[in-house]
């Protein structure tokens, strides 16, 4: 079965700095998506992104985070300036026409 | 609007006993519905998915949920809980609004299985 590939599987940061996350969508996939999971804490959603442009945002999603797809494959979420408080495991998933949605294995992202 | 409800945070059952876990949903369309699982230190796995088709749909491992469009409900069950079904389980509703996909995910149920 096709999968959505995420890396890298872990990543740890100081405070501040800059992340990429990456994500390789399944490739006739049009939707995409990124949710965080908080340690013990639910799903949340925080972008989708379609027809390269973002259709749905969070409360969460605000002006430090960024999202991109910028070479058809790719589809990445950016964080400009970190907060421990952004520590989470992000999962990037994408579906096609039948919504259903194929996750990754997850980014876990560890900020200092 | 569009929300999922599930309405146990926590389930606790026998190995070898039956699995209830339950879901209900708002929906102002015809929705998507899915079962998604998330095993300690795992990504989210796809268990089964409800797409206006048959009613009854069955699933990996064993689970099988049924939708039942009158009492906004999709709950998910098995008759026999193993000790590897002990996970996350989240109920997930998608559909289309304003000419896009939304998605919103339950709270999740944690599944124990005793031995």
């Amino acid at each position: 079965e096709p999968e959505v590939t995420q890396t890298p599987s872990h990543q740890v940061t100081q405070m501040g700095q800059e992340v990429i996350l990456r994500c390789v969508p399944i490739s006739n996939h049009l939707y995409f998506y990124w949710y965080r999971q908080i340690l013990g804490q639910k799903v949340e959603f925080l972008v989708s992104f379609y027809n390269n442009e973002i259709s749905e945002k969070s409360e969460i999603f605000d002006d430090q985070f960024s999202v991109e797809r910028p070479d058809g494959s790719n589809f990445t979420l950016k964080i400009r300036s970190t907060k421990l408080e952004d520590s989470a495991m992000y999962f990037c998933a994408s579906s096609g026409e039948t919504e259903k949605l194929f996750f990754g294995s997850g980014t876990q992202l560890s900020v200092l | 609007a569009q929300s999922v409800t599930q309405l146990d945070s926590h389930v606790s059952v026998s190995e070898g006993t039956p699995v209830l876990l339950r879901c209900n949903y708002s929906s102002s369309y015809s929705p998507s519905l899915f079962w998604y699982v998330q095993h300690p230190n795992k990504g989210l796995q796809l268990l089964l998915k409800y797409t206006s088709a048959a009613t009854l749909v069955k699933g990996i491992n064993g689970f099988e949920a049924e939708f039942k469009k009158s009492e906004t409900s999709f709950h998910l069950t098995k008759p026999s809980a193993h000790m590897s079904d002990a996970a996350e389980y989240f109920c997930v509703v998608s559909g289309e609004s304003g000419g896009y996909q939304k998605v919103t995910f339950g709270t999740g149920t944690k599944l124990q299985v005793i031995p």
